[in-house]
């Protein structure tokens, strides 16, 4: 079975600093897309990175950044000048790209970023 | 270019009752699926769809159903609304490995 995990409930930052989002996911899958995606009060899901796990270069995206750890089934991000609008519920993700599940997408539980000014 | 469209967007069932979540998408995807979201939680996958003609369970998918007889729509069905189905829907969809477009999501409570 497909799942994804994000061990940190909650996680704080003081504005223009650096803060790192935990994901771990576990698939049998060799073939498959992770995801970062924010959620802010407006429930809106909005699209942060995307990493094609055949990549061995990490994903980055301005100020984020990924640091993917393919073996260790590791997918973290990277905030960096961490700006108040970047507080919001964040959702790691992994999309199937092979196998019987293909297409199948699994959000993990969520970490609810507060940035303090 | 409306996206994602679900109907409707707010909703309140009695226990016991029925209703479709409606879910169209005008960009020509062929992967689309249905969330639900409780407070405070992530997202729980209730169905999924790579293409009409085909749907796939989920995490969750006991208590609905789902059919993709187009492209376009991709309705989800409550047979007997219980309270534990007090959730926000999200539909969602993409064009194969990318981008995954979410609509704005549907609040249903279930009295």
């Amino acid at each position: 079975a497909q799942t994804v995990t994000q061990s940190q409930p909650e996680m704080s930052v003081q504005e223009a600093e650096t803060v790192t989002l935990s994901c771990t996911y576990d698939t049998s899958e060799s073939d498959y897309y992770l995801f970062w995606y924010k959620q802010p009060p407006s429930r809106q899901m909005i699209l942060v990175i995307r990493q094609e796990a055949y990549k061995q270069q990490n994903a980055t995206e301005n100020r984020f950044s990924v640091n993917f750890q393919k073996a260790a089934k590791s997918f973290s991000l990277k905030i960096s000048d961490s700006q108040l609008g970047d507080a919001a519920m964040y959702f790691c993700a992994c999309l199937l790209a092979g196998g019987t599940s293909y297409g199948k997408l699994t959000f993990g539980q969520g970490t609810i970023l507060t940035v303090h000014p | 270019n409306a996206g994602v469209t679900q109907t409707p967007k707010f909703r309140i069932l009695k226990i016991g009752q029925s209703m479709t979540l409606q879910c169209t998408q005008d960009m020509n995807h062929n992967y689309m699926y249905w969330y639900r979201q409780d407070p405070g939680m992530g997202l729980k996958l209730i169905y999924y769809s790579v293409g009409a003609g085909i749907t796939d369970k989920g995490e969750v998918p006991n208590g609905y159903n789902v059919s993709r007889s187009t492209t376009e729509d991709f309705p989800l069905r409550l047979e007997l609304a219980a309270p534990s189905q007090t959730s926000v829907y999200f539909c969602a969809s993409s064009y194969g490995m990318y981008l995954a477009f979410f609509g704005q999501g549907t609040r249903l409570t279930v009295v």
